[in-house]
């Protein structure tokens, strides 16, 4: 199974700030890496496919970069509605595997 | 609506089997598949496995293989997970996730079930 880890774990910032998550997949994945936000009691909402895909509906202050083993998921611009948890995940083979999460609360 | 609509919180024993449903948009139920997450309290995401709505094939993750299984009815749009044998640490949110081709990009998802495992 490919494993993912992210860091940091957690990370506490304010509205505005730019925000970086990092994502490695223990081998290459090439991009097949989605991103997934969610807020408590919620299910998780899809935001970045294929490495660098923004969903369609998703705001433009996120982005996605990597391919390989490492990636990372960027939020310019911190708004009230992005303090939640994110999830890497990749698609690359099944099983399909999921990150320990990255949260993001406010400082 | 592209939500799916998944059925209600169960409490079950140990030991007992336990069936969600889930509901999925009618233009891309049968061209898409539906993969099932499970979350544990306080834990992170794992995949079950998948579901070719229109073919009924499955691909299960090997270490729940032995219990579990993915069914559909096409005739409803309702895709089902079977978990047999429960144990205490299959107590999770279940979430079912349109999965188009078996692709693993996991884009509109149910809203959760809540299965609680306790004698």
């Amino acid at each position: 199974d490919i494993q993912m880890t992210q860091s940091p774990s957690s990370l506490s910032a304010s509205v505005g700030d730019r925000v970086a998550i990092t994502c490695r997949a223990s081998l290459s994945i090439n991009n097949y890496l989605n991103w997934y936000q969610q807020k408590p009691g919620k299910a998780p909402k899809l935001l970045i496919y294929a490495a660098s895909s923004l969903q369609s509906g998703v705001p433009s202050r996120f982005s996605g970069s990597g391919s390989g083993t490492d990636f990372t998921l960027t939020i310019n611009s911190l708004q009230p509605e992005d303090f939640a948890t994110y999830y890497c995940q990749q698609s690359y083979s099944t099983p399909r595997t999921f990150g320990p999460g990255t949260k993001v609360d406010i400082k | 609506q592209v939500q799916p609509v998944q059925s209600g919180a169960e409490v079950k024993k140990p030991g007992a089997s336990v069936k969600v449903s889930c509901k999925a948009p009618g233009d891309t139920f049968t061209t898409s598949g539906i993969s099932w997450v499970r979350q544990a309290p306080g834990q992170g995401l794992e995949w079950m496995g998948w579901i070719n709505t229109h073919r009924g094939d499955t691909n299960y993750a090997q270490k729940l293989q032995d219990r579990v299984t993915m069914t559909t009815d096409t005739s409803t749009r309702t895709a089902y997970l079977e978990l047999r044998s429960l144990k205490s640490d299959d107590a999770a949110v279940y979430y079912c996730a349109t999965d188009y081709g078996g692709k693993g990009r996991f884009e509109y998802w149910g809203q959760g079930t809540l299965v609680t495992v306790s004698s």
